[in-house]
């Protein structure tokens, strides 16, 4: 089983600075990699995959990177409604979910 | 734009069967670039995936699951289904339906979700 890690745990930003948002694969996922945002009392919303490309919809703030092993979701200049859940996945092996970051108004 | 919407019992007793319809609205479920599956989040924690099915029926199954899980689609109704037996208080979770996106094995589409809890 691929272990997904990510973090912080939590992370709290100003509205309008840059948030950085962590993921690492226990083993290489090659570029199998998305992230999914999830607003309480909400379904996850898929926002990036095969690392680096935005889903349908998605704001350019929102951008992946990273391969291997090692990945980063950064937003660019947070917005209001950007404030929830994310969770990265693997789809390299099987599928797995990292265990979440928070991103919290600081 | 396709939608999907989860239903069934809220409330199931310890060591009985949970079951979750998935109704697909505004597309097919045959279509060949998609296939289907569940995933669940117990209260305050992280996503789980359950299961996944191709709509040839060919299926794969969580392994600290599969001796319980049983998933299926049925055609006609453009529904996809799951069956979680002998469930205990750790099954009780949010449950959702979600389309997966052929080429990529990302969850593009979900439902709103079912909740399910074990108690008796």
């Amino acid at each position: 089983e691929i272990v997904m890690t990510q973090s912080p745990a939590t992370l709290s930003v100003s509205p309008g600075e840059r948030a950085t948002l962590s993921c690492r694969a226990s083993q290489s996922v090659s570029s199998n990699l998305a992230w999914y945002q999830q607003k309480p009392g909400q379904a996850p919303r898929l926002l990036i995959y095969g690392a680096s490309s935005r889903a349908t919809g998605v704001p350019a703030r929102f951008s992946g990177s990273g391969s291997g092993t090692e990945f980063t979701l950064t937003i660019s200049s947070l917005q209001s409604e950007d404030f929830a859940v994310y969770y990265c996945q693997q789809y390299n092996k099987w599928y797995s979910f990292g265990q979440g970051t928070k991103l919290e108004i600081k | 734009q396709v939608q999907l919407q989860e239903s069934g019992p809220g409330l199931v007793k310890p060591s009985e069967t949970l079951s979750l319809t998935c109704t697909v609205s505004g597309g097919s479920i045959r279509g060949l670039s998609y296939y289907w599956g569940w995933i669940r989040q117990p209260p305050g924690k992280g996503l789980e995936l359950v299961g996944t099915i191709f709509h040839s029926g060919s299926t794969y199954y969580n392994p600290s699951l599969r001796s319980r899980v049983s998933i299926s689609v049925d055609t006609s109704k453009n529904q996809v289904s799951l069956k979680l037996a002998s469930v205990t208080a750790a099954d009780t979770a949010m449950y959702y339906c979600a389309r997966v996106e052929g080429r990529h094995d990302v969850f593009d589409v979900w439902g709103q979700g079912a909740k399910v809890t074990v108690s008796s």
